[in-house]
């Protein structure tokens, strides 16, 4: 069964950094590509980032890019998202998705339960 | 970027009865377009990817049709647990887009 764990979630002051990290199990980790994807309180989903199985290509959504960097080490099935100089719009759910297939499908078959920042004073 | 307007933004109905719901596009996706269930705390799931082909688990009361700017998610009779949001999602465009969702509750 695959399973997606994430962690290191919490409040955060305007400006600040978090990373966040995810733990995946029950499927072979290093080939598949992961995404983050967040949810602001009451809201939708936003796609944030996303990496290759080999880590050695990432994307960024405009919102983000230059402040989040997405990255994982297969060695510890795990995947990473460094926030720094946070806003308040970053106030989110960050869930951490599987991709459907091996390339970038972008389709999410997995989800972790999601780790909630908030950006606030 | 592609934007999704899902319709309607709430629809009532009660167990065994007939839900669709709609996802327009404000561009061809073609029929790269999947569907995501969402209960209260709980992460999304996926249901259908590539416009109507079930993704591994999702019963056969779901079903997608669509292509191109025009999608519908089909409920055959609402089960009390299908009571929840569903988003679009499309990836023809970067970047990947969701639409905002529509509340099925129950009347």
């Amino acid at each position: 069964e695959v399973q997606l764990l994430e962690s290191g979630g919490g409040l955060v002051q305007p400006g600040g950094s978090r990373r966040l990290s995810c733990v995946g199990s029950g499927f072979t980790f290093s080939t598949y590509a992961m995404h983050w994807v967040r949810q602001a309180p009451g809201k939708g989903l936003e796609w944030v980032a996303d990496i290759r199985g080999s880590g050695g290509s990432t994307n960024h959504a405009a919102s983000v890019k230059g402040r989040f960097t997405i990255s994982r080490d297969n060695s510890k099935n795990t995947l990473f998202l460094q926030m720094s100089n946070l806003r308040a719009e970053d106030t989110a759910v960050y869930y951490c998705a599987k991709d459907i297939s091996g390339g970038y499908d972008y389709y999410f078959d997995s989800w972790g339960q999601g780790t909630l920042v908030t950006v606030s004073s | 970027e592609t934007v999704l307007t899902q319709s309607p933004a709430t629809l009532s109905l009660s167990p065994g009865e007939r839900a669709t719901l709609s996802c327009r596009a404000s561009q061809s996706v073609m029929t790269s377009l999947a569907w995501y269930q969402q209960t209260p705390g709980q992460a999304p799931r996926l249901l259908i990817y590539d416009a109507s082909t079930r993704a591994t688990g999702t019963p056969a009361r779901f079903s997608g049709s669509g292509s191109g700017t025009d999608f519908t998610l089909t409920i055959s009779s609402l089960e009390p647990e299908d009571f929840a949001v569903y988003y679009c999602q499309q990836r023809s465009n970067w970047p990947l887009t969701f639409g905002g969702g529509t509340k099925v509750e129950i009347k």
